[in-house]
């Protein structure tokens, strides 16, 4: 089983300043990556596939590099709307597909 | 737009049963993979099962394997998964969703909390 590892577990950050999260696999996953948000109380939200293509109706602010074994998703300049919680997840091949641990990104 | 209308969830007993259903609409279901996946209180996301546009191929999660089932009608655009042998572990909000391709989660339902426990 790959494993995903996110770091940092937290980020804070001010309200118009960039936030770079980053997601590591244990085994090479080529470009296979998706980035989710979940904000409290709601279902996961697709961001990125691909490693780096945005999903329909995801703003420009949002953007995501790597392949093989590290990732980053990067937040220009972040809304008030993007405090919440990021997971990456692989889907490299065959399941099992797994999620990294998340990392929290609060206001500063 | 894609609408993902969960059933099935609630309070069980360790070792008891419990069938999730998911109905679908908005989108062509016999055309996608779809995904389950669980969130624990507190905690992160886990992938739990996935079934082809077919329903020829499932996987599993190894922590389920040999408990739960999923299948899916494409006759009635609905997801199932047949959750057997309940543990307390597998108390969680669970999530159906629709793959965009195989792995790639595009649309996930509100969530069902099951809940296992004496």
């Amino acid at each position: 089983e790959i494993v995903m590892t996110q770091s940092p577990a937290t980020l804070s950050v001010s309200p118009g300043e960039r936030a770079t999260l980053s997601c590591r696999a244990s085994q090479r996953i080529s470009s296979n990556l998706a980035w989710y948000q979940q904000k409290p109380g709601q279902a996961p939200r697709l961001l990125i596939y691909g490693a780096s293509t945005r999903a329909t109706g995801v703003p420009a602010r949002f953007s995501g590099r790597g392949s093989g074994t590290e990732f980053t998703l990067t937040i220009s300049s972040l809304q008030s709307e993007d405090f919440a919680v990021y997971y990456c997840q692989h889907y490299n091949n065959w399941p099992p597909w797994t999620f990294g641990q998340g990392t929290k990104v609060e206001i500063k | 737009e894609v609408q993902l209308l969960k059933s099935g969830g609630g309070l069980v007993q360790p070792g008891g049963s419990l069938r999730l259903s998911c109905a679908a609409s908005g989108f062509t279901f016999t055309n996608y993979a779809m995904t389950w996946v669980r969130q624990a209180p507190g905690e992160g996301l886990e992938w739990v099962s996935s079934i082809s546009a077919s329903g020829n191929s499932t996987y599993y999660t190894d922590s389920v394997k040999g408990r739960f089932t999923v299948s899916r009608d494409n006759s009635r655009s609905t997801l199932y998964l047949q959750m057997n042998s309940l543990r307390v572990e597998d108390s969680a909000v669970y999530y159906c969703a629709k793959d965009a391709v195989f792995g790639v989660i595009e649309s996930w339902g509100q969530g069902t909390l099951v809940t296992v426990s004496s």
